[in-house]
């Protein structure tokens, strides 16, 4: 079974809420991701954290607020969302190393509506 | 940027067919390319990862290839069974991002 989970597994909101989305990876790993995954659209990347810095925002708007607080945790913070921001949300994690056999593990994700 | 196209996007077959997944990428540019294995809601599953200077990797009924400077990936699946069924994503990988296909949706028939 996965090492990485994902809380919520299912959320609905209004455009006017704020709620966080978390993500929680037990493997070791340094580097974490954010992606989102739309119907009928392939799976893009929003954010990615090594060693909990940013190094990766994919032209995501500011009503997405990522926060890594830790290698073993990251939170997708949302607010005044649109009825199109509904979608799964799929957190991953790495070792993170430069070259290339790192591998990218991912949670369970996130479905998210938003009314 | 990085394009990639994954060819059929749907296929149906019955059980015990031989099968092949086809990816392609425009820029050969990168680390390794991993194949997936997404169910329904689900979350995706990592099958397979390819190095750049691979050729190809095995894993018990599945055989990924790798031509890099032509931008061609294929997933062989031996023998299908109905557990098989579910959708397949191929994602070069350049620094820290993976680029995904739209995947190729996989209905094996009893």
């Amino acid at each position: 079974e996965t090492g990485v989970t994902q809380t919520p597994r299912h959320l609905v909101m209004g455009m006017t809420n704020k709620k966080s989305l978390k993500c929680e990876q037990h493997l070791g790993h340094n580097a974490m991701y954010w992606y989102k995954q739309s119907a009928k659209k392939p799976l893009e990347l929003m954010f990615v954290y090594n060693f909990k810095e940013q190094t990766e925002n994919n032209s995501v708007p500011s009503r997405f607020s990522p926060e890594c607080p830790n290698s073993s945790h990251l939170f997708l913070h949302l607010h005044t969302l649109q009825p199109e921001d509904s979608a799964l949300y799929l957190c991953a994690s790495s070792q993170g190393v430069a070259g290339n056999t790192d591998t990218q593990y991912f949670g369970p994700g996130t479905r998210l509506t938003v009314l | 940027k990085q394009e990639v196209t994954q060819i059929p996007a749907a296929l149906s077959v019955p059980e015990g067919e031989n099968l092949v997944l086809n990816c392609s990428f425009t820029d050969s540019a990168i680390y390794n390319l991993q194949w997936f294995r997404q169910d329904p809601g689900k979350g995706l599953t990592s099958l397979l990862l390819i190095q750049s200077s691979q050729r190809e990797q095995t894993s018990g009924r599945l055989n990924a290839s790798l031509d890099k400077s032509s931008g061609r990936s294929t997933l062989y699946i031996a023998a299908s069974q109905p557990g098989d069924s579910a959708t397949y994503l191929c994602a070069p990988r350049a620094g820290n991002m993976l680029t995904f296909g739209g995947g190729t949706r996989l209905m094996v028939k009893p």
